[in-house]
């Protein structure tokens, strides 16, 4: 089984702030998905990467993916109370048959 | 994750009832994938289904866990004989082709009494 996983766990910041959150395994990953869930929703897609060493902007949001395609950051800049939620990073294993493997996920809170 | 539709949205079952859990995908999406997420715990995968094929149900248990998709009609979860320890949200996902971006429906939230 590979794992993902994200660190830090929770994170309470005040509205801003600049943060970066992580996602790590030791295995490689044919592509990695970023999720933001809301409460009793289901995750919605922010990005996808797929080429070691890309880097994609989604406004305030910078995405990541290492360069051996095993880890990505997610920095977000001026957080904003709009940004809480939880941020899951999601990979397809390299020949896993669009299988994709979660982390747990990031709680992410920004206070006004 | 607009476009996926689940229903329904909550369910409450007693044990050994059965739970059915209905998946409409995205228009023009043929591949379909359920993930059962457990409190404090990451989505985890169960199976991937092509329009009336198993593709991979290596993450489903063997034993009273059960998933179709017609070639007309939505994709079902079927649960026999529930246990308190089926209580998840349940996710439906499809994509266009296999291996593309999975987009994911608000899912079903099954509680188990």
């Amino acid at each position: 089984t590979q794992l993902l996983e994200q660190s830090p766990q929770f994170l309470s910041i005040q509205e801003g702030e600049n943060l970066t959150v992580y996602c790590n395994s030791s295995s490689v990953f044919s592509s990695l998905q970023w999720y933001r869930q809301e409460p009793g929703e289901g995750p919605v897609l922010l990005v996808t990467v797929v080429t070691g060493g890309e880097v994609k902007k989604l406004k305030r949001l910078t995405f990541q993916f290492g360069d051996a395609r095993k880890d990505s950051s997610l920095h977000i800049t001026a957080a904003q109370p709009g940004d809480t939620g939880l941020y899951l990073c999601a990979g397809e294993p390299t020949g896993a048959n669009s299988k994709l493997t979660f982390g747990k996920g990031i709680t992410l809170s920004v206070r006004p | 994750n607009a476009g996926v539709m689940q229903n329904p949205r909550h369910l409450v079952r007693r044990r050994g009832q059965e739970a059915r859990l209905r998946c409409s995908p995205m228009k023009g999406h043929s591949h379909v994938y359920w993930y059962r997420q457990l409190p404090e715990e990451g989505l985890k995968f169960m199976v991937y289904l092509q329009k009336e094929n198993i593709i991979d149900e290596s993450g489903m248990p063997k034993e009273r866990f059960s998933a179709e998709f017609p070639k007309e009609g939505p994709s079902i979860l079927r649960i026999q004989q529930v246990v308190r320890g089926d209580s998840a949200a349940y996710f439906c996902a499809s994509s266009l082709l296999a291996g593309e971006t999975q987009y994911f429906g608000p899912g079903t939230r099954l509680l188990v009494l």
